[in-house]
């Protein structure tokens, strides 16, 4: 059982916005930074967000991040039915001396 | 370009001792500018952070599986290792090894292919 909560699930049309969400306390995100991952089927993680809301290369502006408080947020603006996958947040437990992960979200286009 | 590998057997008994290797190409382990980690992902479910090193000192363990992990490193050949002990089923998943850098430390930029590891008798 993660330490972060996201939604199991979000779905939009294509060209839509979706937002996930990931939530913790004050001693885990509350207390670090945040980063987004994408999972496509029978690939590796790709990092999508590092530092609450920093983009590493060639990751598109339709992605964005940001953190309030203990609660983390993912973007995604013109959802494209490439952006299907399993997206995960994760941070840095200082108390664990550990990373974690959220539970995962599955993002569906419609 | 930084890329990593991993390898090792795809088919472990139970109780025995998983280990597996990751290669590094195009970058040192012993680069303080990094920490390196094993990441796991079992069938259907989310991803677990194993552990990871730093240099040639500082290694972490997720205290859930602390008791049987080890990682080590050999410099010589740019890589390192995950040993996981007393595997059961449970332990039946995608092994990745991933990098992060030292100032970003949920920040896994660089990943593996994975490797397949299956727990059976």
């Amino acid at each position: 059982q993660s330490v972060l909560t996201q939604p199991p699930s979000v779905s939009a049309a294509p060209g839509q916005r979706v937002t996930i969400s990931c939530s913790g306390s004050s001693s885990d995100i509350g207390d670090s930074y945040i980063s987004w991952y994408r999972v496509l089927p029978g690939t590796a993680p790709q990092l999508l967000i590092y530092d609450n809301n920093q983009r590493p290369t060639g990751i598109p502006d339709r992605f964005s991040g940001s953190k309030i408080g203990a609660t983390g947020i993912l973007d995604i603006t013109g959802l494209q039915t490439g952006d299907e996958a399993d997206y995960y947040c994760a941070t840095w437990v200082g108390r664990l001396t550990a990373a974690e992960f959220g539970g995962g979200t599955k993002v569906t286009v419609l | 370009q930084v890329q990593l590998q991993e390898s090792g057997p795809g088919l472990v008994k139970p109780s025995q001792t998983l280990s597996l290797t990751c290669s590094v190409s195009g970058g040192s382990i012993t680069s303080h500018s990094h920490y390196w980690s094993w990441i796991r992902q079992p069938a259907g479910k989310g991803l677990e952070w194993i552990g990871r090193f730093h240099g040639t000192v500082d290694t972490n363990y997720n205290p859930s599986l602390q008791s049987r992990v080890t990682i080590s490193r050999d410099t010589s050949k740019n890589e390192f290792s995950l040993k996981l002990s007393s595997v059961t089923a449970a332990d039946t998943a995608i092994y990745f090894c991933a990098r992060a850098p030292s100032n970003s430390w949920e920040a896994f930029d660089i990943w593996g292919q994975g490797t397949v590891v299956t727990v059976s008798s």
